[in-house]
């Protein structure tokens, strides 16, 4: 099926360690995202690529990198996990402009111990 | 800035009876806004949109109605169904050209047979 597809679906980090989350689109939307969601706080926004060859900062980047590879794939690092980083990260996709909606990925659960 | 306020929840309601979640907004511009439903353990799926003031967005039989004098966009159903439980996300698009959505806290909305 089309749509958004993240991988792993869990991980469990100890403190230190590093790992790269991946997602990956094929409706050859222009921008993606990264999205973490935790209890209470709705989701918060990460980082963003509005196109193909660029990235910007969102709501709470500190602590993660991001690469957008190609148009389809776009991935998050942690260098350094901590436990604070402990959540459901989402990827979500959309094309140009702000009449669009997003499309989700079914998400990464990351536990940091 | 721009910001999305939902209602508490949970929202318990038996099968068949009326839903309203309510959704403040503040907003600079001229956002669209959408719905999106999160079934457990998946991602968010939008639900429903509208794009301008008046428009009536609708899915599924949820329904909302962008309200630019109230700054709301309020969900409703008039019959729930048990498949319904979820958490419902409102959620908007920050002003021209930008590719960012802001979200609520989302309510959890459990339906009971």
């Amino acid at each position: 099926n089309a749509g958004v597809t993240q991988t792993p679906k869990f991980q469990v980090l100890k403190t230190g360690q590093s790992m790269t989350l991946q997602c990956a689109q094929d409706m050859n939307h222009n921008s993606m995202y990264w999205y973490r969601q935790d209890p209470g706080m709705g989701l918060r926004l990460i980082y963003y690529s509005a196109s193909e060859g660029t990235t910007d900062k969102g709501e709470v980047p500190n602590g993660y990198n991001v690469s957008r590879l190609n148009k389809r794939e776009f991935s998050l690092r942690l260098e350094s996990a901590a436990p604070s980083q402990t959540s459901v990260y989402f990827c979500a996709s959309s094309a140009r402009g702000r009449f669009e909606g997003y499309t989700f990925g079914s998400g990464t659960r990351l536990t940091v111990v | 800035g721009d910001s999305v306020t939902q209602m508490e929840g949970p929202v318990t309601l038996s099968e068949e009876a009326f839903l309203t979640i309510n959704c403040t907004y503040t907003a600079t511009g001229y956002p669209s806004l959408f719905w999106y439903v999160q079934y457990p353990g998946e991602g968010l799926q939008l639900l429903l949109k509208a794009t301008k003031a008046d428009d009536k967005g609708s899915n599924k039989g949820f329904e909302a109605t962008y309200r630019k004098e109230t700054t709301s966009f309020h969900l409703e159903k008039g019959s729930v169904q048990v498949s319904d439980s979820a958490v419902y996300f409102c959620a908007l698009s920050e002003g021209e050209g930008t590719y960012k959505y802001i979200f609520g806290t989302g309510t959890r909305l459990k339906v009971l047979a």
